[in-house]
């Protein structure tokens, strides 16, 4: 059974650096093929593709935002991390990870965030 | 960036009967085009892939078809959980993975 979940703060102010945690089982992100990606969803809003990481640390970042975003993963812990600087109230959203294999297979439950002073 | 359009925003259909989404993107994804729905406070579920395979446990009145820049969600018999929001997304074209706004299916 594949599970995601995303952990981290509910409660940023701007300008500080959001950092996310997607924890995982049921697969393995050293195995070919397989990434893990990180989606946001403003409140009442559309889905946004943030970042991706694949087994062998390829990384891909939405333009928009690649100067603010930074992945990694830890395939010991089974875990990828998002970080996310100068947050902004525009950045207020739901936070998911996701499993890539095919497309965005199976996703995490999601972790509110909201950014105000 | 490739932009992915959906139509109608909003379908009203009544249980049973049969609802087509559209999705077209702006330029060609070939058919790297998934479907996602997602119900109220839930996250999304994966329903189709490469336009037109099912996911695993995706019942067979969820159908894909489409290549190239126009693609079409069909819901064979409307069940009442299939009352959601759908979304397509091309993973074809890096750096920018894109979703569409949505569509909304709704009980007439």
């Amino acid at each position: 059974q594949i599970t995601l979940k995303e952990s981290g703060p509910t409660l940023v102010k701007p300008t500080q650096t959001l950092t996310l945690t997607c924890t995982f089982s049921g697969f393995s992100l050293s195995t070919s093929g397989v990434g893990v990606g990180w989606i946001r969803q403003p409140p009442g809003k559309a889905l946004e593709w943030l970042a991706l990481i694949y087994w062998d640390d390829d990384k891909r970042y939405s333009p928009s935002l690649k100067s603010r975003l930074t992945i990694t993963k830890d395939t010991s812990k089974n875990q990828v991390v998002l970080t996310m600087t100068n947050m902004d109230p525009v950045d207020t959203a739901t936070y998911y990870c996701a499993q890539s294999i095919a497309a965005l297979d199976y996703w995490g439950q999601g972790t509110l965030v909201t950014v105000s002073s | 960036e490739i932009v992915m359009t959906q139509s109608p925003a909003t379908l009203s259909v009544s249980p049973g009967e049969r609802a087509t989404l559209s999705c077209r993107a702006s330029q060609s994804v070939s058919s790297n085009l998934a479907w996602y729905q997602q119900k109220p406070g839930q996250a999304p579920r994966l329903l189709i892939y490469g336009a037109s395979t099912r996911a695993t446990g995706i019942p067979a009145r969820f159908s894909g078809s489409g290549s190239g820049t126009e693609f079409t969600l069909t819901i064979s018999s409307l069940q009442s959980e299939d009352f959601a929001v759908y979304y397509c997304q091309q993973y074809n074209n890096w750096p920018l993975w894109t979703f569409g706004q949505g569509t909304k299916v709704e009980i007439k």
